[in-house]
């Protein structure tokens, strides 16, 4: 079984630059999580996706962060314009139906200049 | 609210000594409590998970965690260290089954 795949891996970007990540889950997982890690913390959930409606993303910074997840399988995060404490490992996950093992994939190291 | 607090954010243990990685969680209900291990430039592992069974989960590697109500604890254990399980480890409450709430993190070292 495929996991989790996200690209680019790594991205470095200048301040004010715009910048997006993509995540492809685990075939037929209902729930699509984006994660914000930044170093030394825990990973803190920036919006749920339960197919193509989102659930909750309260925590998402909406004058600058979107997110997307059309047809309910692949999602893109977007950050227009980039400040520097949006440095960061960006993690997605997907979970059969969000109430169930989530999975990780190998996330996408942000770094803003 | 709901809320994770792993004690002590670095962790080190000999090779084949007992590993305590602590964690106490707060939750307004009987939460689904989980450890996840994260190895360098990874994505995150689900190590186990306590869903109102039995209080004590075995998971994957040798770990295991007990489920203490009375002390709102979930603390992971594994008798005998390797080199291999050098890694950071998250605790993670979730009050629904839905919604995760992750700890800071606990990196542990083993020293051979």
């Amino acid at each position: 079984e495929a996991g989790v795949a996200q690209s680019p891996r790594y991205k470095i970007i200048e301040k004010r630059q715009s910048v997006a990540f993509w995540c492809n889950p685990i075939s037929g997982h209902a729930t699509l999580y984006w994660y914000q890690q930044i170093l030394g913390q825990g990973p803190k959930l920036l919006i749920q996706f339960q197919n193509n409606g989102v659930v909750d993303d309260s925590q998402l910074p909406k004058d600058r962060f979107s997110a997307e997840r059309l047809k309910g399988v692949d999602s893109t995060l977007k950050i227009q314009p980039a400040k520097l404490e949006d440095s960061a490992v960006y993690l997605c996950a997907s979970s059969l139906d969000g109430y169930n093992e989530q999975f990780f994939g190998p996330g996408t190291r942000l770094t803003v200049l | 609210a709901q809320s994770v607090t792993q004690l002590g954010s670095h962790v080190s243990v000999s090779e084949g000594a007992l590993v305590l990685l602590r964690c106490n969680y707060s939750s307004s209900v009987p939460p689904y409590l989980f450890w996840y291990v994260q190895y360098p430039n990874q994505g995150l592992q689900l190590l186990l998970k306590y869903t109102s069974a039995a209080t004590l989960v075995k998971g994957i590697n040798g770990f295991e965690a007990e489920f203490k109500k009375s002390e709102t604890s979930f603390h992971l254990t594994k008798p005998s260290a390797h080199m291999s399980d050098a890694a950071e480890y998250f605790c993670a409450v979730s009050p629904t089954g839905n919604q995760f709430y992750f700890g800071t993190g606990t990196s542990l070292t083993v020293i051979p």
